[in-house]
């Protein structure tokens, strides 16, 4: 499968506790997006990398969420002291972009996303 | 800040039906704009990407057409199955933003 998937798929933890997601991208994808989305919504932007770096930071990402692509591959994103708002499905997405425009060249791709519930 | 609407919210037609899923956005400078589907509880599945400087995209019984001076984007399902039955996503991306943002989405019921 060299689609985008994310790890784990679901996860149940407390009030509290900190909780870890992982993503691997489409292999040749320089750009990756973490989203969230609850029930009946769309998806929210949360971040996006290009390559190892961190371009973007939505304020729905506050200081107990932390993002990383340390080796402009894979990517985690951590929840500390997790909170019941903090109940959603997070997803990560891939896209490759143009060596001179910097844009998206074409689709963005996503993976089936992590489920989180916190009790 | 782009602000997504799509209408209607819910749908349920009987199988082979033609359908129109409708989207709006508020910000006309958009590089492009994708549509999804979504099943429950997975992930989203891109169906078709319209740039900025096209009118539509076609991929097999679906059709998407873009009016971007007038904020819309329409999505035609051609003689729907029950197998179409999914939430439908638009998502327009900004020239200076490089990221998509989302409607709530049309959540369709094709029936036997």
């Amino acid at each position: 499968d060299t689609g985008v998937s994310q790890d784990p798929r679901h996860k149940i933890t407390k009030r509290g506790q900190n909780v870890t997601f992982r993503c691997d991208p489409i292999s040749e994808h320089n750009r990756l997006y973490w989203y969230r989305q609850t029930l009946g919504q769309g998806p929210e932007f949360l971040t996006y990398f290009q390559n190892e770096a961190q371009l973007e930071k939505s304020r729905l990402l506050s200081d107990r969420f932390s993002a990383e692509r340390p080796k402009g591959s894979f990517s985690t994103l951590e929840i500390q002291r997790t909170e019941q708002g903090d109940s959603a499905m997070y997803l990560c997405a891939s896209s490759a972009t143009g060596r001179t425009s910097g844009r998206n060249t074409g689709e963005l791709f996503f993976g089936e996303g992590s489920r989180l519930t916190v009790l | 800040k782009q602000e997504v609407t799509q209408i209607p919210a819910a749908l349920s037609v009987p199988e082979g039906e033609n359908l129109v899923l409708n989207c709006s956005f508020t910000d006309s400078a958009i590089y492009n704009l994708q549509w999804f589907r979504q099943d429950p509880g997975k992930g989203l599945t891109s169906l078709l990407l319209i740039q900025s400087s096209q009118r539509e995209q076609t991929s097999g019984r679906l059709n998407a057409s873009l009016d971007k001076s007038s904020g819309r984007s329409t999505l035609y399902i051609a003689a729907s199955q029950p197998g179409d039955s999914a939430t439908y996503l638009c998502a327009p991306e900004q020239w200076g933003g490089n990221k998509l943002t989302f409607g709530t989405g049309t959540q369709l019921k094709v029936e036997l």
